[in-house]
Parts: C-alpha cells; structure tokens; sequence
C-alpha cells in the first residue's frame, strides 16, 4: 500500500532559526496536504498542492511539491514560539479520497 | 461557524466497559471519518463512511464499531474497552471529491482505568 515519510520526527530550533519538514511518498500523488497541530489540539488544514513543481507561499510557510509529485517540503522562515506544533503531511494516491498521513514533525521553538 | 463537533472532549472509561464517543458536523460533507491518535503518532484510520457507505480499515479491532444514523450524525462504539484503547479520537469530515480537505473536531481523549 502507499506509504508516506515524514522527515525530521522532532527538531528543536531556536527562535528566529528555520525549519523544514520533508515528506516522500511510495506513489505518486495526485495532491499533498500539509496540517498543523498544537500541542493538545487537533490538526488544522494550511493548504493543498496540486500541480507538479507548485510552490506556494503563507506568510513565513513556503509549501512545495516535487516535480515528480512523490515528495513536498515546508518550510518556515524565521521561526516563532507560535510556529510550535507537530506538521502533517497527507497525500491522495490514484483514484482515492481518503489521505495518508505522514508520521508528522514536532517543531519545539526555544526562545 | 459551520464546524465538526465532538463530545465528550474527555471520556473516562472502565476496563471492559462500552464506551460511546459522538460526532457531529454542520458542513453536509458526504465523508465522516474516525481515526485513532496515540502520543507523538499520525492519526490513524480506524474507519470511514461515504454517505451511508461503511468503510471498515482492514487492521481495525473488531472491538470498535461505528453507526452514522443521518449524514449530520456519526458515533463511534468501542465495545470492551482496552488499556492499550487509551487515545486521542478524531472525527473528520471531507466533501468526498477531487481530493477534499479535511475538517477535524477537537478530538476525545479517552482513559481507561
């Protein structure tokens, strides 16, 4: 079956420091979703990549999606203590509406 | 705010004891979705109904059941509850086309004494 990695399990930084999350599929992707969750919270969609190569940016969150749409990156410039949280990422293989989850990232910001 | 709502946000449960754990949504979606969550992992599918269809996860226990009576509705039945059950539970909605987005509740966090 399909299997999504995620890349670091947890990566402490200092505040102000960048941060990436890399995620790799098995298959190919027909989109990748990335969500966060607060610690104690429950995951909250950012955003959807659809096309091969897309970048798309959210403030300091820059999303991108291979060009072989098998794997994606976020990445957070400048980190704040708000940027705590783990980072998800899911991808829709073939014909599927159900997701499969990475194992997620745990971002711990230090100030 | 249209939203998934879940209840109770904090289940105590006995060993062996049923345990009901309820989901509703204001969204129409066509998809409700439960998955299971334990400390530092992926949420992981336990199963999912596309409209009145049950879509069972081949490595889910037998001991959890689902019942989605209303496309509003959907209920998650763990029949005899144990240690290892202790968990976050999610509730997701999605559209259920072109690869729809997630919308999770706040999650129950089950304990079993």
């Amino acid at each position: 079956g399909q299997q999504v990695m995620q890349i670091p399990q947890y990566q402490h930084v200092q505040e102000g420091e960048d941060f990436t999350t890399y995620c790799n599929s098995s298959t190919t992707l027909s989109n990748i979703q990335w969500y966060k969750q607060r610690p104690g919270g429950h995951p909250v969609f950012l955003i959807q990549l659809v096309k091969s190569g897309e970048v798309k940016k959210q403030k300091r969150l820059t999303f991108q999606f291979g060009e072989a749409k098998k794997n994606s990156s976020l990445h957070i410039t400048a980190t704040q203590t708000t940027d705590v949280g783990t980072y998800f990422c899911a991808g829709h293989a073939g014909g599927s509406y159900i997701p499969t989850f990475g194992r997620g990232t745990s971002l711990i910001v230090h100030p | 705010d249209a939203m998934v709502i879940q209840n109770p946000r904090y289940q105590v449960t006995q060993f062996g004891k049923p345990v009901t754990l309820s989901c509703s949504q204001t969204l129409n979606h066509n998809v409700m979705y439960w998955y299971q969550q334990k400390s530092s992992q992926a949420p992981k599918l336990l199963f999912h109904y596309y409209d009145k269809d049950f879509n069972n996860e081949a490595d889910t226990p037998d001991n959890f059941q689902s019942r989605r009576p209303n496309t509003s509705f959907c209920f998650l039945d763990i029949r005899s509850p144990g240690l290892g059950d202790a968990a976050m539970y999610l509730c997701a909605t999605s559209r259920g086309v072109n690869n729809e987005k997630l919308f999770f509740g706040s999650g129950t966090q089950l304990s079993v004494l």
